[in-house]
């Protein structure tokens, strides 16, 4: 496609379910990252993969948060047993390389109950 | 560590005036600077980035920024503003010298009166 697209655009779990988010990076970029936007606030950055290496996690709040990219294109996000405190925007972007201009997806709005 | 602070969370300018969206910048070494903007459920676009060549950088849609060491500011501008300008602003920096990550500003919200 002509840019990152990401899925679902809205989603609402109950505390304490399992969400994937999907990102689907513009073809041929190497780089992917992920990032949590919370209501009124900057993007924070979550994951970075290089291909289907995940090179960088600092990010990642806690351990129920998973990224994976198998192939080398498609991400997805996972959170097990989400907390309210889980609830924002969540952001993908993909570029050629790492220091490459980023081009952002669309992102996921996730409200948990 | 890098980061940026964006001073005013909220701008409110009239149609035809001056914009001007202040970004100051901590960063251990020469730094990347990028503007984004996001309008209401969307992404972030870019608006414009420093790499380090010229100081005074142009971007899309009449925005400009200044790249000034000596301050360690970044301020996006636009001469005459336009209503679909309204919109929020990002301000971030290249967070590690490996990876690429983008570390963010809080944002401006910019309002455009008529």
């Amino acid at each position: 496609g002509a840019g990152v697209s990401q899925s679902p655009r809205y989603k609402v779990a109950k505390r304490g379910q399992d969400v994937a988010l999907r990102c689907d990076p513009i073809s041929g970029h190497v780089s992917l990252f992920w990032y949590q936007q919370a209501l009124g606030q900057g993007p924070e950055f979550l994951t970075y993969f290089q291909n289907e290496a995940q090179l960088d996690k600092s990010g990642l709040p806690s351990d129920r948060f998973f990224a994976e990219r198998p192939e080398g294109s498609v991400s997805t996000l996972k959170i097990q047993r989400t907390q309210q405190e889980d609830s924002a925007v969540y952001l993908c972007a993909s570029s050629v390389q790492g220091w490459d201009t980023q081009y952002f997806g669309p992102g996921t709005r996730l409200t948990v109950l | 560590a890098q980061s940026v602070t964006q001073l005013g969370s909220h701008v409110s300018v009239s149609e035809g005036a001056l914009v001007l969206l202040r970004c100051n910048y901590s960063s251990s070494v020469p730094p990347y600077l990028f503007w984004y903007v996001q309008y209401p459920n969307q992404g972030l676009q870019l608006l414009l980035k420093y790499t380090s060549a010229a100081t005074l950088v142009k971007g899309i849609n009449g925005f400009e920024a200044e790249f000034k060491k000596s301050e360690t500011s970044f301020h996006l501008t636009k001469p005459s503003a336009h209503m679909s300008d309204a919109a929020e602003y990002f301000c971030a920096v290249h967070g590690s010298s490996n990876t690429g990550k983008l570390i963010f500003g809080q944002g401006t919200t910019l309002q455009v009166k008529p």
